[in-house]
């Protein structure tokens, strides 16, 4: 199994602003994903991560909004970038492993 | 377009009952996942089914696979409060291609009360 991390947990952002998520896996992996869990929603997949290659965005979402980075195989960060309030959702990192796939605690991002 | 489609969204239960939640999916995928979220919770993995026929059971939940169908279903059984949460079921992406993300169902958010 995998043991991923999330940072921050939570944080309440002004409209125009930027965050950027941090997520850590204790083990290397090839392929992490970020997903968006709009409130009361299902999860969105937002883009698929592989180290040492540009991010593949998912239709709805582009490369200027949410780039993201994924400098070795346990590390990736997402960046919301000019926030406004339809941004606010829960923010989860994933990995897969053999057949099963793994989440982190989730970033829960609320843009006022 | 990949599609996984779940009912009900919805359910509202009495313990000691039986109910089943269902998933149709529109790829040719052979394997199906199951996750249960509590409310500001991230997900937890109930089942991952790996073949046609497939059936996996956990205490009161039994989940199935029925590829030809594109179908799987999750009984419950006694319902009992502490199962009350949302239940997601998703299959791999892109044609059901192993190695890629996961999508989605909408959930099934599950309410069991005495």
């Amino acid at each position: 199994s995998a043991v991923i991390s999330q940072k921050p947990s939570r944080d309440i952002c002004q409209r125009g602003t930027s965050l950027t998520i941090q997520c850590q896996v204790d083990s290397q992996v090839t392929m992490m994903f970020w997903y968006r869990q709009q409130p009361g929603q299902s999860l969105t997949l937002i883009a698929t991560a592989n180290q040492g290659s540009e991010a593949t965005y998912e239709s709805g979402f582009v490369i200027d909004k949410f780039p993201i980075s994924r400098p070795n195989l346990t590390f990736s960060t997402l960046t919301v970038s000019n926030m406004s309030p339809e941004d606010s959702s829960i923010y989860l990192c994933s990995v897969k492993m053999g057949n099963e796939q793994f989440f982190g605690p989730g970033t829960r991002l609320t843009v006022l | 377009e990949l599609k996984v489609e779940q009912n009900p969204l919805f359910l509202s239960m009495q313990e000691g009952k039986n109910y089943t939640i269902y998933c149709n999916y529109s790829t040719t995928s052979d394997r199906l996942y199951w996750y249960r979220q509590d409310p500001g919770k991230s997900l937890e993995s109930l089942f991952v089914l790996l073949s046609n026929g497939a059936v996996k059971q956990e205490g009161r939940l039994m989940a199935s696979l029925d590829t030809k169908a594109r179908l799987s279903t999750l009984h419950i059984t006694a319902a009992v409060h502490d199962l009350s949460a949302t239940y997601f079921c998703a299959v791999d992406g892109r044609g059901g291609e192993a190695g890629t993300a996961l999508i989605f169902g909408k959930g099934t958010t599950l309410s069991v009360s005495s």
